[in-house]
């Protein structure tokens, strides 16, 4: 089946750094979603990819869908305390047997150090 | 404006009991998406309704485990016979009616079986 590789698996960061994870599949994606999981709760949708290359901003964040449709990835800038969490890509692919079901990454837990 | 809602948040069970996980979707919101949580890993596919039609169940044990979206009221994640296997977070997720790829999810349903 579809398998998500994401990197790194954990960062420490220093508050006010940047940060970079990605995202990469042996098969095409239509779609890439970036969440984000705070303990114990469900997983907040950040940002959403549907075109091939699109470069995409939510304030601090910005993610790309990569030219092959094979990677993505996610940058936070200036980080802040409250960056800390659990950060999921997923993505999806029209069409198929896999309508509908996205497929997720095994996350990147992200420490901020005040 | 209310998002996905789940319920029970946390749900204690004996080995051999039922198991109960209802979800509402966001209002307007006809697809729904059952995913599974282990500890420290990503979110997996279960299963996938519109209401009234089990869309695609390709990711939800034989047995034991049963899923509904009625015409009227929450879709029902059913796990009969529960093992301590079973002990995992259950998340729920909805879209609008296109683009099934833009899922918003709950805060979950934590299942432990003693």
């Amino acid at each position: 089946g579809q398998q998500l590789n994401q990197s790194p698996q954990s960062m420490f960061i220093q508050e006010g750094e940047d940060v970079s994870m990605n995202c990469t599949s042996s098969s095409i994606f239509n779609t890439w979603l970036w969440y984000k999981q705070d303990p114990g709760e469900g997983p907040v949708l950040l940002i959403a990819l549907y075109k091939a290359g699109e470069l995409t901003s939510n304030g601090r964040l910005t993610a790309q869908f990569g030219i092959t449709r094979k990677d993505s990835f996610l940058n936070i800038s200036a980080s802040i305390p409250s960056d800390v969490g659990i950060y999921f890509c997923a993505g999806h692919v029209a069409g198929g047997t896999s309508y509908g079901k996205l497929t997720f990454g095994q996350g990147t837990i992200l420490t901020v150090h005040p | 404006n209310a998002g996905v809602m789940q319920n029970p948040r946390h749900l204690v069970r004996r080995r051999g009991q039922e198991a109960r996980l209802r979800c509402s979707p966001v209002k307007g919101h006809s697809h729904v998406y059952w995913y599974r949580q282990l500890p420290e890993e990503g979110l997996k596919f279960m299963v996938y309704l519109q209401k009234e039609n089990i869309i695609d169940e390709s990711g939800m044990p034989k047995e034991r485990f049963s899923a509904e979206f009625p015409k009227e009221g929450p879709s029902i994640l059913r796990i009969q016979q529960v093992v301590r296997g079973d002990s995992a977070a259950y998340f729920c997720a909805s879209s609008p009616q296109d683009p099934p790829d833009t899922q918003y999810f709950g805060p979950g349903t934590r299942l432990t079986v003693l």
